[in-house]
Formats: C-alpha cells, sequence, structure tokens
C-alpha cells in the first residue's frame, strides 16, 4: 500500500504570493489533516477534512484554506505569504479521523519564503 | 499557551543503555497520549501510545509509561541503538471525535555507539 504523497517536495516563493501544496492520503483514508512544522514551535494543527469537508481548525489566519475532494486527495494554500510562512508542511491521513487513530504522515512540502 | 511540552530539546545516550524521553501536558482533558519518531526529511512515523486508562504499554525495546496525576509521560528504550537518533515528538489528543493531535516540540535524541 503505497504511503501519504505530498507533492512538491520542496517549494520557494516570495513574499506576497500564493502557493498550492497537495497530499494524496493512503489508499482507503478518508481523514486528512495538515501540519505545520517549524523548529520555534514544532508541529502544529492547521486543520482536519473528511469526506470533502473541513470538520476542525487550527488556530491560523484565514490566509491558510484549503479543500478535499471526492477521491479523498487534499490540497492547502496559503495566500499572500509571509516570511514566517517558511515551514515544513505536513499531511497526514487516517482511516475515519476518529479518536485514537493513527495519523500516518507524509514526508512533507519544505516551503521557503523568501 | 503550550499544552504539552517536551522540556528537553536534546538527549544523548550511549548504545546499549536506556533513554528516557520525558513529556508533560497541561490539559486535563488529554486522553491518548502517543509517541511519533523523525528522521530529517521523512514525515513522522508512529511509535507508540497509551489510553489515558492504562499507566503502562509496552512494544518491544519501547514502553510509555503515563502518570496522570502528574499530567507527565515517558518514553523508554532500552536498549538503545544507533538508528534509534532522531527527534521525538509526544502528542496528545481529546476524545472529540476527531483525532487532532496536539505536539510537544520535539526532543532530538543522538545514540553513540
Amino acid at each position: 500500500k503505497a504511503g501519504v504523497t505530498q507533492t512538491p517536495r520542496y517549494l520557494i516563493k516570495t513574499r506576497g504570493q500564493q502557493v498550492t501544496l497537495s497530499c494524496s492520503p493512503i489508499s482507503g483514508h478518508r481523514s486528512v489533516s495538515w501540519y505545520q512544522q517549524t523548529p520555534g514551535q514544532g508541529l502544529q494543527f492547521l486543520f482536519e477534512y473528511f469526506s470533502e469537508t473541513q470538520r476542525n481548525k487550527g488556530n491560523f489566519p484565514g490566509r491558510f484554506s484549503g479543500r478535499q475532494f471526492s477521491n479523498s486527495r487534499s490540497e492547502m494554500n496559503v495566500s499572500t505569504l509571509e516570511l514566517g510562512d517558511s515551514a515544513l508542511y505536513l499531511c497526514a491521513s487516517s482511516s475515519q479521523g476518529g479518536d485514537n487513530e493513527k495519523l500516518f504522515f507524509g514526508s512533507g512540502t519544505q516551503l521557503s519564503v523568501l | 499557551d503550550q499544552q504539552v511540552k517536551q522540556n528537553s530539546p536534546s538527549l544523548s545516550v550511549q548504545e546499549g543503555r536506556i533513554s528516557i524521553l520525558n513529556c508533560d501536558y497541561t490539559n486535563s482533558m488529554f486522553d491518548y497520549f502517543l509517541w511519533y519518531k523523525k528522521y530529517p526529511a521523512e514525515g513522522p512515523t508512529f511509535l507508540i501510545s497509551i489510553s489515558s486508562i492504562k499507566d503502562k504499554n509496552e512494544d518491544g525495546r519501547f514502553t510509555v509509561f503515563l502518570n496522570k496525576s502528574a499530567k507527565h509521560l515517558s518514553l523508554h528504550i532500552v536498549p538503545s541503538q544507533p538508528g534509534d537518533s532522531a527527534v521525538y515528538f509526544c502528542a496528545a489528543s481529546v476524545n472529540s471525535g476527531y483525532s487532532t493531535l496536539t505536539f510537544g516540540k520535539g526532543t532530538m535524541l543522538l545514540v553513540s555507539p
């Protein structure tokens, strides 16, 4: 079974631009979550999607958005990029996204904002 | 406010000895705890978990201990191996219907031969 796939692996953008990151969950998994990892803050929850609906959202500004498609693939978008958005963005999938389910993470997209 | 804290940014241990990684939490609603391991350029991988109804869970060389009254959990690795060198994240979740995790900032473990 293929794991969680994230594309692109690396991305360089400049301030003010927008970016779209893609995530393909493990086959059969319907829940997709996004996390931001920075050296100072560790992993912070962005949002979670299940059956094309956002069920939960972390404490991030509205510049961060996402969506999920009918095949469970997900994208996240960051608009008006700021230097502080430079981070590793991790996608994780689970079967139903329910309590006590393990999350399976992709390798992440490393975003650098110049 | 950081709800899950890993106060040791790094830990160095010799091969064959015990590694003890610690984690404290402040939210008494947390009822499920996990440890993830992360190598550079890879995503975190699940290591071991424990429910709040237990105080210990063991899986091979890895044991997690939970002290609810102290809001403290620890991961013991015995014996430590050089391949265990990685960043270890402690995570917790509330029984809310969603598998949303709150992570600590991680502890980098270095196991030397």
